[in-house]
């Protein structure tokens, strides 16, 4: 298996809402990774879990709460949003950053496109 | 911090070579990778330089020149499938990989 899934595909919420992006892989990897892509830009960082332990938090609102469970699964919590997180939301992975240099880098899902209304 | 430019959009025809260029400043650096990524979608791994000089893979190569804090990616023979955005990444350790502004590349018949 090759491949980051991300469910879901698509979402809308409310600004009242509660919801959960979900990512799983099973390559192996100890790194996974959100980050979020608005249209037409860059994707950009949120957060970076090192062997199920948060290492980079990217001045992220507190709004957006990510969990990783064990070493295959990754979810992004969401509460509260506003309309300006509106976004394709990405999770990726990889091995170890001192493994990534002999690797192919970072595997991305394709990504939940979410709509906050 | 780091800082990362690529042009915004370039245009080039079918069949023909484009280079699309990557100038970074960066506190740490591990590395810089090369994705694709057609609308929608995710993006895809292209190639990774960690050590100066060129890599060549098939149609595409890359290059890495450390002290100028410069990088290209030359596309050659170029196909209708090859329009998409182009992102430079930087990797600074630590599983840090912090993306350009993305080339947006049309090529045209």
């Amino acid at each position: 298996d090759t491949e980051v899934t991300q469910t879901p595909k698509h979402l809308v919420m409310g600004m009242t809402n509660k919801k959960s992006l979900k990512c799983e892989q099973h390559m192996g990897h100890r790194a996974m990774y959100w980050y979020k892509q608005k249209a037409k830009k860059p994707p950009e960082l949120m957060f970076v879990y090192s062997y199920e332990k948060l290492s980079i938090n990217e001045s992220v609102p507190s709004r957006f709460s990510p969990e990783c469970p064990n070493s295959s699964l990754l979810n992004l919590h969401l509460h509260a949003l506003q309309p300006e997180d509106s976004a394709l939301y990405l999770c990726a992975s990889s091995h170890h950053w001192v493994k990534v240099q002999s690797s192919v880098g970072y595997t991305f899902g394709s990504g939940t496109r979410l709509t906050v209304v | 911090g780091q800082n990362i430019d690529q042009p915004t959009e370039m245009t080039a025809t079918e069949g023909a070579i484009v280079q699309i260029n990557c100038t970074y400043q960066t506190s740490g650096f591990n590395g810089l990778f090369w994705y694709q990524q057609h609308a929608g979608e995710a993006p895809t791994f292209l190639s990774y330089n960690v050590l100066d000089g060129l890599e060549e893979k098939g149609r595409f190569s890359s290059f890495l020149s450390r002290s100028k804090g410069y990088s290209y990616l030359l596309l050659k023979e170029l196909q209708m499938k090859d329009s998409a955005s182009y992102l430079c990444g930087l990797f600074t350790g630590a599983n840090n990989l912090f993306f350009g502004t993305g080339t947006r590349l049309t090529v045209i018949p």
